[in-house]
């Protein structure tokens, strides 16, 4: 199973751009990216996901490298209310088993 | 659409006794998930189902914990007896199966359980 690698936490200002970024070196062709978050006391909240094209939706946007072997998320203007803890997972594309999720990043939005 | 449904939200119990979690799916989604969710760490799965099925159970602590979900519905989660280190959230989340890896998963808030 491909593994991801994060931040264990960031900062941004409010109303900037937050990049969030995850390292997913072994990752298969038929593997998908997916992101989501996590606000205290709240089940983990779907964001995105992609398989090799950038993809964006009202929430975010999300930038795969070539080669696939990270990501982005871009939250293109950050508010308090994105503070959160943000997973990226990787997800077999013909096996809809193993999502597992890993440690995330604990962003800080501050105005 | 309505989201998935857990119950109770908040669950307190003294070690050795035993407690049931309840979760009813997003209508319509075949698959559903149990996972644990201890302090300060990412989500860890439990079980998955597809429709009345078990798909994985491997991460299960089979003597203590047990799933079920018998008309491919909603399901419970039972842990008997609890132990201390059992405290932490347990969440339920179900996806479409027909897209497969395609199709996301939608979480429910979650039970905070407390084993004193």
């Amino acid at each position: 199973d491909a593994k991801t690698t994060q931040p264990p936490s960031m900062d941004c200002a409010e109303g900037r751009a937050a990049n969030l970024p995850c390292n997913h070196s072994t990752i298969s062709g038929n593997e998908y990216v997916y992101w989501y978050r996590q606000i205290h006391s709240q089940g983990p909240q779907y964001i995105i996901h992609g398989l090799k094209n950038n993809e964006t939706n009202e929430m975010a946007s999300l930038i795969i490298t070539e080669d696939r072997k990270s990501s982005t998320l871009i939250l293109p203007h950050a508010t308090l209310r994105d503070t959160a803890v943000y997973y990226c997972i990787v997800r077999p594309r013909y096996n809809f088993n193993k999502f597992y999720f890993g440690s995330g990043t604990k962003l800080n939005v501050k105005p | 659409e309505a989201g998935v449904a857990q119950s109770p939200r908040y669950k307190i119990i003294e070690k050795r006794q035993s407690v049931a979690f309840w979760c009813n799916p997003i209508s319509g989604h075949a698959t559903l998930y149990w996972y644990q969710q201890i302090l300060g760490q990412g989500p860890k799965l439990l079980i998955q189902f597809q429709n009345n099925g078990v798909v994985d159970d491997s991460q299960l602590p089979k003597d203590r914990f047990s799933a079920e979900r018998l008309k491919g519905v909603d399901s419970t989660l039972k842990i008997q007896p609890a132990k201390l280190e059992d405290s932490a959230v347990y969440l339920c989340a179900s996806s479409h199966t027909g897209t497969g890896g395609n199709s996301p998963l939608h979480f429910g808030n979650g039970t905070r359980l407390t084993v004193t």
